[in-house]
């Protein structure tokens, strides 16, 4: 199976450092990396689309200034929170697709819970 | 608008049957996916429907019925394990997944 690894899994940080996860494809190249929220209790939401080269492309309501994407390479994608508050803590999670099936699958990281003091 | 309807809790007994019933509605449809969401962990994937029918897969089978927007995920022999939160998610017709809360799953001895 196609497995996607995200760093770090946790971290705590002061209200207003910037964080940077890491989401890695690690069997296979990713056409496309989708980075979503979790707050608890609620479903997922999707963030961001990111396609490797190309900017990424923002759900309405997600601020592009302080939630930056870089999809540098087809098994990397990044996302930096940017001068985190308390509100951001929330359990972010990234997926990839292989593009080798026909629908789509995505195939998710293990999560980032972060909390921000 | 798009929405997904699922119980929000079930509950049901080891080594039980249980089927978790989703109604759905999106702008367009290419196929609908189960998956399974433990506490504090991300989702892992169970199933894929895009034809109506039956998906058998191991204990989990899924239904989908296209033109009713209706799909159910049925659990046999259920272990404590199962207990988790099972996500309908359809992929409406720019291929985005349709996330709802889903429904909680409680598995009692």
């Amino acid at each position: 199976g196609a497995v996607v690894s995200q760093h770090p899994s946790r971290v705590i940080c002061k209200s207003g450092t910037s964080v940077k996860i890491e989401c890695r494809s690690l069997d296979f190249q990713a056409t496309t990396m989708f980075w979503y929220r979790q707050f608890p209790k609620q479903s997922l939401m999707l963030m961001a689309t990111s396609n490797e080269g190309s900017k990424a492309t923002y759900e309405q309501g997600v601020e592009k200034d302080k939630f930056l994407i870089n999809h540098a390479s087809l098994t990397l994608s990044t996302l930096t929170v940017t001068s985190a508050h308390p509100e951001d803590s929330s359990f972010y999670i990234c997926s990839a697709i292989s593009g080798r099936d026909s629908y789509n699958e995505q195939f998710f990281g293990p999560g980032t819970r972060l909390t921000v003091l | 608008g798009q929405n997904i309807d699922q119980p929000t809790e079930m509950t049901a007994t080891e080594g039980a049957i249980v089927q978790i019933n989703c109604t759905y509605q999106t702008s367009g449809f290419n196929g609908l996916f189960w998956y399974q969401q433990h506490a504090g962990e991300a989702p892992t994937f169970l199933s894929y429907n895009v034809l109506d029918g039956l998906e058998e897969k191991g204990r989990f089978s899924s239904f989908l019925s296209r033109s009713k927007g209706y799909s159910y995920l049925l659990l046999k022999e259920l272990q404590m394990k199962d207990s988790a939160s099972y996500l309908c998610v359809p992929s409406d017709s720019n291929y985005q997944l349709i996330w709802g809360a889903g429904t909680k799953l409680i598995i009692k001895p």
